[in-house]
């Protein structure tokens, strides 16, 4: 049973264009939100992240959106360019784990492809 | 440039053997994940360990996985035997709080 699910495998942009990346949770109690990006051969880099109080977080070209209501995330490539063609990872992070410490729960990925 | 260190990057096996998976984490991080990349699953969270003990391992085969981390500077994920099933890329990651920093990963190819 997946917590966090990324619905679309991949995704086709033209360059210039906005890329809109969606990510649903399940669970209500996830606290924050992170956003990753894996090119091929490489491990997962950390891309933006938005806390459960915000509803919008903007670095750049990158904005991430947060609906707890409809507990779904966006995030949102603008201008896409062709070196953001990679594998987008969304990860949630449960504060309920008995660790104590925040466990990161990873959707199965989104690959962006961004054609000229 | 601190970065998470994993050796090796490449592995190709005979079914039935012993891999062993290698990762140094970066200076200073109290907590290591080993994860593993599927097409189906994305990444899926094998082990975790905080201050070198681990908290979760429910996300690994007991009978032939194990994962340890002798000392602060090297952490392992061990498969034995390995089965054709085991075929990914498995990455190792150390953490602060509440982000994560990947390894390149070991793309292990048992035949």
């Amino acid at each position: 049973d997946q917590q966090v699910k990324q619905n679309s495998p991949s995704l086709s942009v033209q360059e210039g264009r906005i890329s809109i990346l969606n990510c649903d949770y399940t669970n209500s109690m996830f606290d924050y939100f992170l956003w990753y990006k894996k090119y091929p051969a490489e491990g997962p880099t950390f891309l933006i992240s938005i806390s459960s109080i915000k509803d919008k977080n903007e670095d750049g070209r990158f904005t991430v959106f947060l609906n707890k209501s409809a507990k779904h995330l966006s995030l949102h490539i603008v201008p896409s360019q062709p070196g953001d063609s990679a594998v987008y990872f969304c990860a949630a992070s449960d504060p309920t784990f008995s660790g104590g410490y925040n466990k990161l729960i990873f959707g199965a990925g989104t690959r962006l492809a961004v054609h000229p | 440039d601190a970065r998470v260190t994993q050796t090796p990057r490449h592995k190709v096996t005979e079914m039935g053997q012993e891999v062993t998976m290698r990762c140094q984490p970066i200076l200073g991080h109290n907590t290591v994940f080993w994860y593993r990349q599927t097409m189906m699953q994305g990444l899926e969270l094998l082990a975790y360990f905080r201050n070198r003990a681990p908290l979760d391992d429910s996300g690994m085969p007991k009978d032939r996985f194990s994962a340890e981390m002798p000392d602060a500077t090297l952490a392992t994920l061990k498969i034995q035997p390995s089965e054709p099933r085991d075929s990914a890329v498995y990455f190792c990651a150390s953490g602060t709080n509440t982000e994560a920093f990947f390894g390149q990963g070991t793309r292990l190819t048992v035949v």
